[in-house]
């Protein structure tokens, strides 16, 4: 009964190859982000989609492209991976709320770590 | 831009109240959050401010000055297991959240 699920947990992969993370939430939330988190820690947003529709994309090369099949799924693609890819990614998600309701706190998955060589 | 700053690393004893300090610089305002994050793991929410004021959840607390642009996180009764990073986050409207470089906590006994 994980809330906000993430495969692979580990991904190692050589320069070059297309590669996939998938993520899964069953808390019924509206919302679904992929974050990414280098080596310095930093967790950067990457998309975030809100009932099926790209909300942001901040400044994240073409070769990402997240793909939502459901609400309840946010699938993250990477083509052509390069060297400074290598980071964990996390996806999240969060219920829309009222700023005066409490806003909205996003519930994490367990992140996946990716390595490129 | 955007801006968050907190302190990199702090130190402090079991049993101690400690501050952890927030300021931000965006574009938009729409919350602020703190999340803890133990090494190796994914971060998990521990309070959310957007009105000026202190918020209390137990020996966690969250304090906000939107018009100094200055939260904090202050922390009672130190225990071992709060040993972790600190991430402030503000929301800056819709769905765009910007999180600060976190602050290592390191509770010594």
């Amino acid at each position: 009964d994980t809330a906000v699920s993430q495969t692979p947990k580990y991904l190692v992969t050589q320069m070059g190859n297309d590669k996939s993370i998938k993520c899964e939430q069953n808390l019924g939330h509206d919302t679904m982000y992929w974050y990414k988190q280098d080596s310095k820690k930093f967790l950067k947003i990457m998309f975030s989609y809100n009932n099926k529709e790209l909300i942001i994309n901040e400044t994240v090369p073409n070769r990402f492209s997240p793909k939502s099949p459901d609400k309840a799924h946010l699938n993250l693609h990477i083509n052509s991976l390069e060297l400074g890819d290598s980071a964990v990614y996390f996806c999240a998600s969060s219920q829309d709320r009222a700023r005066d309701r409490g806003g909205n706190e996003q519930f994490f998955g367990p992140g996946t770590r990716l390595t490129v060589l | 831009g955007q801006n968050i700053d907190q302190p990199t690393e702090m130190t402090a004893t079991e049993g101690a109240i400690v501050q952890i300090n927030c300021t931000y610089q965006t574009s938009g305002f729409n919350g602020l959050f703190w999340y803890q994050q133990h090494a190796g793991e994914a971060p998990t929410f521990l309070s959310y401010n957007v009105l000026d004021g202190l918020e209390e959840k137990g020996r966690f607390s969250s304090f906000l000055s939107r018009s100094k642009g200055y939260s904090y996180l202050l922390l009672k009764e130190l225990q071992m297991k709060d040993s972790a990073s600190y991430l402030c986050a503000v929301k800056i409207g819709g769905q765009n959240f910007v999180f600060g470089p976190g602050t290592r906590l390191s509770v010594l006994p």
